[in-house]
């Protein structure tokens, strides 16, 4: 079945330093690749999406993410946090065989000051 | 340019009641979905729309109907509540299903007891 997995529930990281988070997909295909943020009270906006070619995607935010085939991977990446990155993080996934956007469980991120 | 709204942000039913959730967009989207937010699960897809007049069940529709009369506006309904249908509901909208981003309104909390 077709899924998509964020190992951390929980993430803390201080004001400055760099950020990774991470997401693994399981699709017979290449799949197509989101990354959304979800403020408190908020609806989920969309940081940055995959679709083929350069593996590299930038984002909003300063944020970018790798697709890595061989590990089934589509980590998000910041090189420094601001404590307004903190929020909700979900990974989310598409094929044509499932033909929906697949959601993973979310990652939450907490700044330290 | 409001994007996409719900009505009510919040709302507590006894087990058995009904209510109705209203999703509007002004961003003349061909495509409209209802997600539930659970703790540790994501978003899980519950109907979606194609276009006006069009529904499709998705991951998770049982207990849940949907109308979409006007292509603006996506209906969800609960006719008989029941306590596991607590959650913070979604509805997004995107101009195609697949490649598009989809925008999401700022949810409705929902609470049966």
């Amino acid at each position: 079945a077709q899924s998509v997995t964020q190992p951390d529930i929980h993430i803390t990281v201080s004001e400055g330093a760099s950020l990774e988070l991470r997401c693994n997909y399981s699709y017979g295909a290449t799949p197509y690749l989101f990354w959304y943020v979800q403020s408190p009270g908020q609806g989920l906006q969309l940081l940055l999406k995959y679709f083929s070619g350069d593996t590299l995607v930038q984002g909003i935010k300063g944020f970018e993410a790798e697709f890595k085939r061989s590990q089934s991977s589509f980590n998000l990446r910041k090189p420094s946090v601001h404590w307004s990155d903190a929020a909700e993080y979900f990974c989310a996934g598409w094929s044509n065989a499932g033909n929906m956007l697949t959601f993973g469980g979310g990652t939450r991120l907490m700044v330290k000051p | 340019n409001a994007g996409v709204t719900q009505t009510p942000k919040f709302r507590v039913l006894k087990t058995g009641q009904s209510m109705t959730l209203l999703c509007a967009q002004d961003m003349n989207h061909e495509y409209m979905y209802w997600y539930r937010q659970d703790p540790g699960m994501g978003l899980r897809l519950i109907h979606y729309s194609v276009g006006e007049g069009t529904t499709a069940k998705g991951e998770v529709p049982d207990g849940y109907n949907v109308s979409r009369l006007k292509k603006q506006n996506f209906l969800l309904g609960l006719e008989s509540a029941a306590p596991s249908q607590t959650s913070v509901y979604f509805c997004a909208s995107s101009r195609d299903r697949t490649t598009d981003t989809q925008y999401f309104g700022p949810g409705t909390r929902l609470t049966v007891l």
